[in-house]
């Protein structure tokens, strides 16, 4: 199974300030046929479904604030919210969608300074 | 608007099974697998299995292997997972999910919570 690492397990940033969470893959979730990323991002807020937020590491799911962005390729990805705002407080998850089981990060906290 | 709408919670002693709902809304059933997510208390997200809504192939995650079943029903567009030989370990809000690009998944239902105590 791949398997997926996140850190920092929690972070506290100020309002406005920027926020980079990371994920590392035990493998590769590159692709080379059509050189896409296979790995997917969502956030969760407290008693809500997860949220799709990116997928192919970097594209914007439909209706999601820019300030969202995905970087990265092969096993090391990265979430970026540029300027955080209160309600993007939430638990982030990166999944991998490259081979089956479909596995997720444990999980990266992120709350106001 | 794409809506998955989920069976309600359940409690259920050991060793017993539980049948889990899903009734999709909003876009053709046919059109977009699901899958199936649990949530241990204050844990993470782990992947059950999928299940396609066009022909009814399944992915069950190896763990789930002998004791998880998925099913659809399209005249309803209702998707089902059971899971059998419950302990402790399987207590957790179990969610639907309706998948896009490969195995993405863009709209979740609102969960199931399932306990399992005797």
């Amino acid at each position: 199974d791949i398997v997926m690492t996140q850190s920092p397990d929690s972070l506290a940033v100020s309002l406005g300030e920027r926020a980079t969470i990371n994920c590392k893959s035990s493998q590769s979730v590159l692709y080379s046929s059509n050189n896409k990323n296979y790995l997917a991002w969502y956030q969760q807020k407290p008693r809500q479904p997860p949220k799709l937020l990116i997928y192919w590491a970097s594209t914007r799911q439909s209706g999601v604030p820019d300030r969202f962005s995905g970087s990265g390729s092969g096993t090391d990805f990265s979430l970026t919210i540029s300027s955080l705002q209160a309600e993007d407080v939430a638990v982030y998850y990166c999944q991998q969608y490259y081979d089956s089981p479909r596995t997720f990060g444990q999980g990266t906290k992120v709350e106001i300074k | 608007q794409v809506h998955l709408v989920q069976s309600g919670s359940e409690v259920k002693k050991p060793g017993a099974s539980v049948k889990v709902s899903c009734k999709a809304s909003g876009y053709s059933f046919t059109s977009h697998g699901i899958s199936w997510v649990r949530q241990a208390p204050g844990q993470g997200l782990e992947w059950m299995g999928w299940i396609s809504t066009y022909n009814t192939n399944t992915d069950y995650a190896r763990k789930f292997q002998g004791r998880l079943t998925m099913t659809t029903d399209t005249s309803t567009s209702t998707a089902s997972m059971e899971l059998r030989s419950l302990t402790s370990d399987d207590s957790a809000v179990y969610y639907c999910a309706r998948v896009v690009v490969y195995e993405v998944f863009d709209s979740w239902g609102q969960g199931t919570l399932v306990t399992v105590s005797s």
